[in-house]
């Protein structure tokens, strides 16, 4: 069966540090890849999807960007945090269009 | 722009009663709907989804109904219970894009 991993489930980080978020599926090939943030009044929000290694597109300008180094595996960075990085970060993939996967999410908070 | 909206932010129902969560969409090319529930601190899990070839769909407690001419849809639990308290987004995926609503966050109370 296919399941997605994200880790850390929760991280605090100072203004100015890096982040990295790692997101692996297992138990499929070529998945669409996505990291969603969840904001107050926003719902999920997409921020990046991929839909091969190396393919990102960009939903949002943001302080972050994503990386798809290997097939299953996707991760969003920032080389600075800022405060209103603070959230929740999702990591989802799709085996098509009609539903999509979640992982159990990371709550990022910066102080 | 907001391609699927929840306008109701939250909700309060007593167990034993109907809750109705309620979503709005304006693209009317999507064809295909999904409602997520979400506990906190975790990922939103599927509950329920509903093509639009159909009007209806039940699982269990859940139905969800698609009205294509209001460009709406609702999700109805019956009967509620303490543990369908949780924030549930409508999605509508389209291309490489899921839209989410805001979420309606519900509270079940005993």
């Amino acid at each position: 069966s296919q399941t997605i991993h994200q880790w850390p489930a929760t991280l605090v980080q100072p203004v100015g540090s890096p982040l990295s978020l790692e997101c692996t599926v297992e138990g499929t090939s070529n998945p669409n890849l996505y990291w969603y943030r969840q904001a107050a009044g926003r719902g999920l929000q997409l921020l990046f999807y991929s839909v091969g290694i190396g393919q990102i597109s960009s939903e949002v300008p943001q302080n972050l960007s994503a990386s798809r180094p290997q097939d299953r595996q996707f991760i969003l960075s920032s080389k600075k945090l800022l405060l209103s990085d603070s959230g929740f970060y999702l990591c989802a993939w799709t085996p098509g269009d009609t539903e999509a996967f979640f992982g159990q999410g990371t709550r990022l908070t910066v102080v | 722009d907001q391609q699927v909206k929840q306008n109701s932010p939250s909700l309060s129902v007593q167990e034993g009663r109907i809750s109705i969560l309620n979503c709005d969409y304006t693209n009317s090319m999507f064809d295909y709907f999904l409602w997520y529930k979400k506990y906190p601190a975790e990922g939103p899990t599927f509950l329920i989804s509903i093509s639009s070839i159909k009007d209806k769909n039940e699982d269990g407690r859940f139905t969800v109904f698609l009205n294509k001419s209001a460009k709406h849809l609702s999700l109805h639990i019956v009967p509620s219970q303490p543990g369908d308290s949780a924030v549930y987004f409508c999605a509508a995926p389209t291309g490489n894009q899921f839209y989410f609503g805001t979420g309606t966050s519900l509270t079940v109370i005993p």
